[in-house]
């Protein structure tokens, strides 16, 4: 069967709080980077992304905020509701060309009503 | 609208029997992907396609391959399944390599 994963960073809040989920990338080069929402079963989908010449960018409910200077990127939600809940990734790429996403260990969010 | 579909999205198969996943897009992106997740963990890129280009990680075990026979259209082949190969198998799309890539849920794999 599949090997034993290691235990996810889980972040506990209670329905109609806010919530911060933090990442930390590895490549200064990285221009582009998008956070994903994996509920349990599913594949990834795509919640929001920033390019690098930017340092905040807000969507429906959420806002990614960039800080290149140390290399961190976090998701904000909202008001957060028990459908939010699940594993959300951080990922990255840098540049064009042969480059392609590079993915963090990700963070399982836990909503109570 | 299913956009990235994939099938079956539950696969059982006997430990060294041969099996194949396939993945179809409705995007004509350029670039289809395969990763492989296991529990708890983030996606592991396993290749991926640039149209008819082939880009194979390094670390991708020989007993994978895949085939892309037109844009719409990939699979993924496992020569013969061992159980460290019960995962999820994710495939993904983009326009350009550096653009958002796009999932289908997922196929789970279940090797006895």
């Amino acid at each position: 069967g599949e090997s034993v994963g290691l235990h996810l960073p889980t972040l506990s809040v209670q329905e109609g709080d806010n919530s911060i989920i933090n990442c930390a990338y590895s490549n200064s080069a990285s221009d582009y980077f998008i956070w994903y929402k994996q509920e349990s079963g599913k594949g990834p989908q795509f919640i929001i992304d920033i390019r690098s010449n930017m340092d905040k960018r807000q969507g429906q409910r959420v806002t990614v905020l960039l800080n290149k200077t140390v290399k961190h990127l976090s998701l904000q939600i909202a008001a957060t509701q028990p459908g939010d809940s699940a594993v959300y990734f951080c990922a990255e790429n840098w540049g064009s060309g042969y480059s392609t996403l590079t993915f963090g260990k990700g963070t399982m969010l836990l909503v109570s009503p | 609208d299913a956009m990235v579909i994939q099938n079956p999205r539950y696969q059982v198969t006997q430990f060294g029997k041969p099996v194949t996943l396939s993945c179809s897009q409705t995007l004509n992106h350029n670039v289809m992907y395969w990763y492989q997740q296991k529990s708890s963990q983030a996606p592991k890129l396993l290749f991926h396609y640039y149209d008819k280009d082939f880009n194979n990680e390094a670390d991708t075990p020989d007993n994978f391959q895949s085939r892309r026979p037109n844009t719409s259209f990939c699979f993924l082949d496992i020569r013969s399944p061992g159980l460290g190969d019960a995962a999820m198998y994710l495939c993904a799309t983009s326009r350009e390599r550096e653009d958002t890539q796009y999932f289908g849920p997922g196929t789970r794999l279940t090797v006895l």
